[in-house]
């Protein structure tokens, strides 16, 4: 299948500084990433969807000022975590979804972010 | 509204034989996913059904039955390595995979 990198896979910040979270799909063109959070013993829940050249689109009840996507090239999509607050702490996951509408997602292999 | 239901925990015997039930009720459907997380990892893919019926894949196998809105995963001889989360996601007409919340599975010797 398909490999999605994610790096890095942990990272431990302080309160206030901001984190950058970057997904390479290493072996196809992803034209649309996505972002989740997953909380522990919980379902993986929809951040963002992210398209190449264009603004991401935002769940709701999140914020968009607060966790920044770009997505600039066709294998790279970025998260950052702006003014990380200890609620921030999670385990962020992307994937990326080959060509065509139906196909399985490929997932990278997570971030653990903590912030103390 | 959208929404997937899938029991939480489920205990097996290495060897045995599992079935992981998952309902789903979305706006429109274009198949049902079913994959594995192990505990700090990211999710990895399983299998796929859009037709009625039996999948079968090795140990594993998933069934659909579109009108019942109605999917299990499938799992023969139980390894020790079989111990994970097994999520149920199902495509809606968007194109969107709306995500169970994942059935923890847990095999005892």
């Amino acid at each position: 299948g398909a490999v999605v990198s994610q790096h890095p896979s942990r990272v431990i910040c302080k309160s206030g500084t901001s984190v950058k979270i970057e997904c390479r799909s290493l072996d196809f063109q992803a034209t649309t990433m996505f972002w989740y959070r997953q909380f522990p013993k919980q379902s993986l829940m929809l951040m963002a969807t992210s398209n190449e050249g264009s603004k991401a689109t935002y769940e709701q009840g999140v914020e968009k000022d607060k966790f920044l996507i770009n997505h600039a090239s066709l294998t790279l999509s970025t998260l950052t975590v702006t003014s990380a607050h200890p609620e921030d702490s999670s385990f962020y996951i992307c994937s990326a979804r080959g060509e065509g509408k139906i196909t399985e997602a490929f997932f990278g292999q997570g971030t653990r972010l903590t912030v103390v | 509204g959208q929404n997937i239901d899938q029991p939480t925990e489920m205990t097996a015997t290495e060897g045995a034989i599992v079935q992981i039930n998952c309902t789903y009720q979305t706006s429109g459907f274009n198949g049902l996913f079913w994959y594995q997380q192990h505990a700090g990892e990211a999710p990895t893919f399983l299998s796929y059904n859009v037709l009625d019926g039996l999948e079968e894949k090795g140990r594993f196998s998933s069934f659909l039955s579109r009108s019942k809105g109605y999917s299990y995963l499938l799992l023969k001889e139980l390894q020790m390595k079989d111990s994970a989360s097994y999520l149920c996601a199902a495509m809606d007409s968007n194109y969107q995979l709306i995500w169970g919340a994942g059935t923890k599975l847990i095999i005892k010797p």
